[in-house]
């Protein structure tokens, strides 16, 4: 199987703009769709994005989703920043089995 | 609405047992997969199993020896059993319901439960 390859921690400052990024290992990244879940402290994680680049219900349209080929990669994209956003963010696709990438801290300071 | 819930500590040995309980929807004729996931301190998530319409379950194959997962539609639950648990089963569990139709979208996630496997 494949595997999903995140950066360990992002930080950036309130207001601005971040890229995770989420890098296949073999295969094309567009085989399957990719999903992008927020785990917080304290609260059930949620999906943030699912099928590549659509938002879930409730989720701000600060954040978006899209899949590179050339790079074979997915990445998830926060714009203007908040506090709130702070939270580790797993990518997560399918072949042989279910993938989950290592996740990725964000720290909005 | 999904919960967890079970004891949060087992003793080395014997089995693991946790339940979902699922509100905002019946299980029964679902055409969601029925998840449970979990993750072991500092470490990633692992798929454990699904169990899907009413009660055909798929496993992990590193656990699949260990491992039931079953539908109770009278309930609105569903469970996980792992049996002869050892502290590599210490983990927050979490019971997930997939997009409609989708075995790996996991749209609808439980708060998660900390089981500890004493070593």
């Amino acid at each position: 199987n494949f595997m999903l390859t995140q950066p360990h921690s992002v930080s950036e400052s309130p207001g601005k703009t971040v890229t995770i990024s989420c890098t296949r290992s073999s295969g094309s990244i567009a085989t399957r769709n990719v999903q992008w879940y927020q785990f917080r402290p304290g609260s059930p994680p949620t999906t943030v994005i699912y099928e590549n680049d659509h938002r879930a219900s409730g989720v701000p349209d600060r954040f978006s989703g899209s899949i590179d080929s050339s790079a074979n990669s997915a990445s998830l994209t926060i714009s203007g920043l908040k506090t709130e956003d702070e939270a580790v963010y797993y990518c997560q696709s399918y072949g042989a089995g279910v993938v989950f990438g290592g996740g990725t801290k964000l720290t909005v300071l | 609405r999904l919960q967890e819930s079970g004891p949060g500590l087992v003793k080395p040995s014997e089995t693991l047992s946790l339940i979902c309980s699922v509100s905002g929807g019946s299980i029964r004729h679902s055409s969601h997969y029925y998840t449970w996931i979990r993750q072991p301190p500092g470490k990633g998530l692992e798929w454990i199993g699904n169990v899907f319409d009413g009660g055909h379950a798929s496993y992990n194959p590193s656990l699949k020896s260990r491992l039931t997962i079953s539908v109770d539609t009278s309930a609105n639950q569903f469970s996980l059993k792992l049996t002869s648990v050892t502290a590599a089963d210490t983990a927050v569990y979490y019971c997930v319901r997939t997009a409609e139709w989708e075995v790996a979208d996991f749209r609808s996630w439980g708060q998660g439960t900390l089981v500890t496997v004493p070593s």
